[in-house]
């Protein structure tokens, strides 16, 4: 089955840049979306279409994407970003929505 | 405002029925499908599968197909998603899901939290 990989876990000090990294064959062809979700809460989407981002959203996260990978950077890292993020795009054919593992990030 | 507004949490036994809601407003229901997205505790995000409401065409994933049944009511603006055997793992969180635009993310609804006794 297509997947989208996350390293399970990432952890930065308050003020430094975290970078989260999304692999996928399909990443190269079909967009991809970043979302926040902390606990008790229901996601929120902070990058669409691989890097751009809703308003709403502080600058510091941002989007990039090369190839067959995509990344969330989040500068300048506060403690109130602690929280999952999620990597969701589809499949080569664009017809299966899938979601990356989560990465757990936390802010030391 | 578009909102999407799901049904209150359930407490089931196993090899009960369950069908939950997702009511939708603030746009036409048949201009946008409608997607299931199942969390289990502590676990991360599941696509399910979607609905088309203006047909009721559905397309399910394929860890989800047999497994649930997701249809939708016009009428009412509201999307469905149904058990009839359900299983002490089918405990989870359902977010039900519309797309904002093309290709510009989705409105969620605020969860239905599910829970199976075994």
């Amino acid at each position: 089955s297509y997947e989208l990989i996350q390293p399970p876990s990432v952890s930065v000090s308050p003020g430094q840049t975290a970078r989260i990294i999304c692999s996928a064959d399909a990443l190269s062809t079909q967009n991809a979306f970043w979302y926040q979700q902390k606990p008790g809460q229901v996601p929120v989407l902070l990058i669409y279409r691989d890097t751009e981002r809703p308003s709403g959203i502080p600058e510091r996260f941002s989007g990039s994407s090369s190839g067959t990978t995509v990344t969330l950077t989040i500068s300048g890292v506060r403690a109130e970003d602690e929280a999952d993020y999620y990597c969701q795009s589809a499949d080569s054919s664009g017809t299966l929505v899938v979601f990356g593992g989560g990465t757990k990030l936390t802010v030391l | 405002e578009v909102q999407l507004v799901q049904s209150g949490g359930e407490v089931k036994k196993s090899g009960e029925s369950l069908k939950i809601s997702c009511k939708v407003s603030g746009y036409s229901f048949t201009s946008y499908w409608i997607g299931w997205v199942r969390q289990r505790p502590g676990k991360g995000l599941e696509w399910m599968g979607i609905i088309y409401p203006i047909d009721s065409e559905t397309r399910y994933s394929p860890s989800f197909q047999g497994q649930v049944i997701i249809s939708a009511d016009k009428s009412i603006n509201t999307a469905y998603l149904q058990w009839n055997r359900l299983k002490a793992s089918d405990t989870a969180m359902y977010y039900c899901v519309r797309p904002v635009g093309n290709s510009n993310g989705w409105y969620w609804g605020q969860g239905t939290l599910v829970t199976v006794s075994s």
